[in-house]
């Protein structure tokens, strides 16, 4: 079965520290990968989208891919309360068509301030 | 409007109860999708619209589920006979076409008594 594999959590950064968010999958042939962000009670947010190996930063969001070790993380800087949320991380496995998403269960960050 | 907008935000069935849930997209968004997020998990796809076409409802769990999107605006999602693990958020979400960011509505909470 493919799978999305996330912490749940719930991970506790002081506020200003960075957060550091996990995933891997099991489809080698993955294409597509995409970071949510979803505070409680309301719609998952896209924040990052990730394609090819490497990192890709947007303000004080860093997603990092490593398709060799089917592995993909987030980094959050400076990271405030309102970073709280649980993060989803989201893959387009291949062969399930370029539109179906397949989600970890995410992980829940807390930001102390 | 500006969003993805589902209704009933909250619906308490009665197990046995048939129920039937909304979502207008995006204006001009194609595609269509609706996903089903149990509590502490995340969205799990169902069911994918492009227009009013349905080409894909491999993740709907039973014959009991039915989607339809007549005019390739307004999908409805209906769930006949619910039964208690039928309890969960259904997420609505469209984009511009199949390829493109896709936006998740607020959810319809369904709570089966």
């Amino acid at each position: 079965q493919k799978e999305v594999e996330q912490n749940s959590g719930p991970l506790s950064v002081p506020e200003g520290a960075i957060a550091s968010l996990n995933c891997t999958y099991s489809d080698r042939g993955s294409q597509s990968f995409f970071w949510y962000r979803q505070y409680s009670g309301k719609s998952p947010e896209l924040i990052m989208s990730i394609y090819s190996n490497g990192d890709k930063e947007d303000g004080r969001f860093t997603a990092q891919l490593n398709k060799a070790s089917q592995y993909v993380s987030l980094l959050i800087r400076d990271s405030q309360p309102s970073d709280s949320a649980t993060y989803l991380c989201a893959v387009n496995m291949a062969g399930a068509g370029s539109y179906q998403l397949t989600f970890g269960k995410g992980t829940k960050l807390s930001v102390i301030p | 409007g500006a969003g993805v907008s589902q209704s009933p935000r909250y619906k308490v069935a009665k197990r046995g109860q048939d129920v039937a849930l909304r979502c207008d997209p995006i204006s001009g968004h194609v595609s269509l999708f609706w996903y089903q997020q149990a509590l502490g998990q995340g969205p799990e796809f169902l069911t994918y619209f492009q227009n009013e076409a349905q080409l894909d409802k491999s993740g709907l769990p039973s014959d009991r589920f039915f989607a339809e999107r007549p005019e390739g605006s307004v999908s409805t999602l209906k769930i006949q006979r619910t039964q208690q693990e039928d309890s969960a958020v259904y997420l609505c979400a469209s984009s511009f076409s199949r390829l493109d960011t896709i936006y998740f509505g607020e959810g319809s909470w369904l709570t089966v008594v």
